[in-house]
Order: structure tokens, then sequence, then C-alpha cells
């Protein structure tokens, strides 16, 4: 089965400055598709960023870009220039390819912005 | 994306009752996914709900408890019965993009709390 971890319970960092969390998963496929979501205190869930196993180029939205090393099965989530409206949990979730299949989610990490 | 809402937002309920908690969606879909958030947790996956056949279960959750409606192909209802205080979560459905159908998206969320 596959499992998402996320070891990094709490993070904090100062506006403006950059801030990686980090996220490993276990899987046997070799195509697969990675997910970051943030989820506010309002609690609405929030695709941050995507990856596609099969691509090898790191997937980037604006601030938020990620460094997916597929062999030692990494997808961290790197935020540039942090704003306080960056302040949620941030969880790491892995799907297999098929359609209509399941997310399986990391832990969370709650992220705090020190203005 | 899609546009989802659910209803209730937030419910106070007392325990032995049942609630039901419904899905909208702006488009046809053909699956629909039920997510549980327990307080401080990470989101684990109740069922899978496809129009006109019964919703599929994960491991640890049972129809009896869980039952789940699916009449047409933009909504869904999902009824936690007899509930325990050990049910107070936030409960969120989810669909596939229209245009990424590898991504899913998630409704606004129910919380519960059961006293």
């Amino acid at each position: 089965a596959q499992t998402v971890t996320q070891s990094q319970p709490e993070m904090s960092v100062q506006e403006a400055e950059t801030v990686t969390l980090s996220c490993t998963y276990d899987t046997s496929e070799s195509d697969y598709y990675l997910f970051w979501y943030k989820q506010p205190p309002s609690r609405q869930m929030i695709l941050v960023i995507r990856q596609e196993a099969y691509k090898q180029q790191n997937a980037t939205e604006n601030r938020f870009s990620v460094n997916f090393q597929k062999a030692a099965k990494s997808f961290s989530l790197k935020i540039s220039d942090s704003q306080l409206g960056d302040a949620a949990m941030y969880f790491c979730a892995y799907r297999t390819p098929f359609r209509n299949e399941k997310l399986t989610f990391g832990t969370g990490t709650r992220l705090t912005i020190i203005p | 994306s899609a546009v989802i809402s659910q209803k209730p937002s937030r419910d106070i309920c007392q325990r032995g009752t049942s609630l039901t908690i419904q899905c909208q969606v702006d488009s046809q879909v053909t699956m629909m996914f039920w997510y549980r958030q327990q307080p401080g947790q990470s989101l684990t996956l109740i069922a899978t709900a496809n129009q006109g056949s019964e919703a599929t279960y994960e491991s640890g959750f049972v129809i009896d408890k869980f039952p789940i409606s699916r009449p047409n192909l933009t909504f869904s209802t999902l009824t936690v019965s007899n509930m325990s205080p050990e049910d107070s979560s936030i409960y969120l459905c989810s669909v596939e993009g229209r245009t990424s159908t590898d991504t899913q998206y998630f409704g606004p969320g129910t919380r519960l709390t059961v006293l």
C-alpha cells in the first residue's frame, strides 16, 4: 500500500523569506501523481501544485515550486517570498495514474508566517 | 476545476442521532469521494460514490454507519448514523476535475460536533 510521510508537524518562516516543506512517499508504481494541498483555517482544501511522476521537470506555480526526486521518493514544496496568506496546514498527497482513485494524504505540516 | 458546495457547513448534534450531509457539483461527474478529517488529523477516505451503483467503502467504514446516496451525476449525500462524540470531524466531498481528471477538487467541508 502507498504511504505518504510528512516529518515536519510544524514549520515557521519570516515573511518574505523562503521555506521548504518535506514529503516522502512509498510506492511500487512507476507512474503516479503527487500533490500539495493547502488548508487554511477556513478548512477549504486548496490545490497548490501537482506533479506527474513521468515528467522529470519540477512543477512550478508562481511562488510555489517542488523538488521532485523520483529515485529518492521525495517531493518537497518550496514557498518563496512567503506571505501572511500562506499560513495554513499543508498536505502532501499521492494518487495512482488511474481515474477515480483515492488520494492518500500525509499527516500535514502547519506553516506559520512570522510578520 | 469544479465548483462544489456542501450543506450544512457546520452542525452540532446529540449522541445517537443522524445527520445527512449534501454535496452538490456544478457539472456532471462520474465519481464523488467522501473523506473524513478528525480533529488535528489528515484526511481519510470513507467511500467513493458512483452514480447508479452502491458506494465502495474503505476498510474501517461500513454502509450501516455511513450510508451514501448518489441519485444523479451532480449530487451525493453522506449520512452519519447513530452518532457518537468520536464522529466529530470535518467531512469533505471531492470530485475529479473536468479537464484535469488526475486532480481532485474539494468542497468547503462540513464541521460536525457530536455532544
